[in-house]
């Protein structure tokens, strides 16, 4: 298994300024993931991150709008940028520990006002 | 557009009943993934088939995968409060790469 924290738990934030979400694991994984789960819904996978090189985005999604790092095998940051009330989301990191086995963090609760 | 469509999305039910949830897609899956989610937290893997045909079990939760891998069903005995939750499935379309069901959100009344 894999124990993932996330910072901040939640947020609100004023529209046009950025969010940076912290995604800390307690083992080292080779790929991370990114997803966003928008009120109500189900999730929809952002990027995945690969450290030491760029991340890569799914379709609707720019590396513009969601800046992604993966400095180390541990640790990645999702940013969302020039904030609308739109970006209102859960944002999850997970990471997959054995072949189609992921787990998730706990969430990261946007609020955009 | 790949998708993943689960019924039924609500589903409230008394204390002891049965239930079944579907997940059908028209594509197919090296794998399906069920997970549970509660409110505020992220959601926690349940069980990852990968046979066609195949049968898991977990305590009251049997799960199934079509034979054809484009469908699953994960089916609950004798339901309880604590079985109250978000249920999402989600197939591996490829290496790193899940889609996600539209989800089931089920409330077990005591």
């Amino acid at each position: 298994s894999a124990v993932i924290s996330q910072k901040p738990s939640r947020d609100i934030c004023q529209r046009g300024t950025s969010l940076t979400i912290q995604c800390q694991v307690d083992s080292q994984v080779t790929m991370m993931f990114w997803y966003r789960q928008q009120p109500g819904q189900s999730l929809t996978l952002i990027a995945t991150a690969n450290q030491g090189s760029e991340a890569t985005y799914e379709s609707g999604f720019v590396i513009d709008k969601f800046p992604i790092s993966r400095p180390n095998l541990t640790f990645s940051t999702l940013t969302v940028s020039n904030l609308s009330p739109e970006d209102s989301s859960i944002y999850l990191c997970s990471v997959e520990k054995a072949a189609d086995t992921q787990y998730f963090g706990p969430g990261t609760r946007l609020t955009v006002l | 557009t790949q998708l993943l469509e689960q019924s039924p999305q609500f589903l409230s039910i008394q204390e002891g009943e049965n239930l079944t949830v579907y997940c059908n897609s028209s594509s197919v899956f090296s794998s399906l993934q069920w997970y549970r989610q509660e409110p505020g937290e992220g959601p926690v893997l349940l069980v990852t088939v990968v046979t066609g045909g195949e049968v898991k079990k977990l305590k009251r939760l049997t799960f199934q995968f079509g034979d054809a891998r484009k469908d699953s069903s994960l089916h609950i005995t004798a339901a309880q409060p604590g079985d109250t939750g978000l249920y999402l499935c989600a197939g591996a379309i490829r290496t790193y790469k899940y889609i996600f069901g539209t989800g089931t959100r089920l409330k077990v009344l005591a």
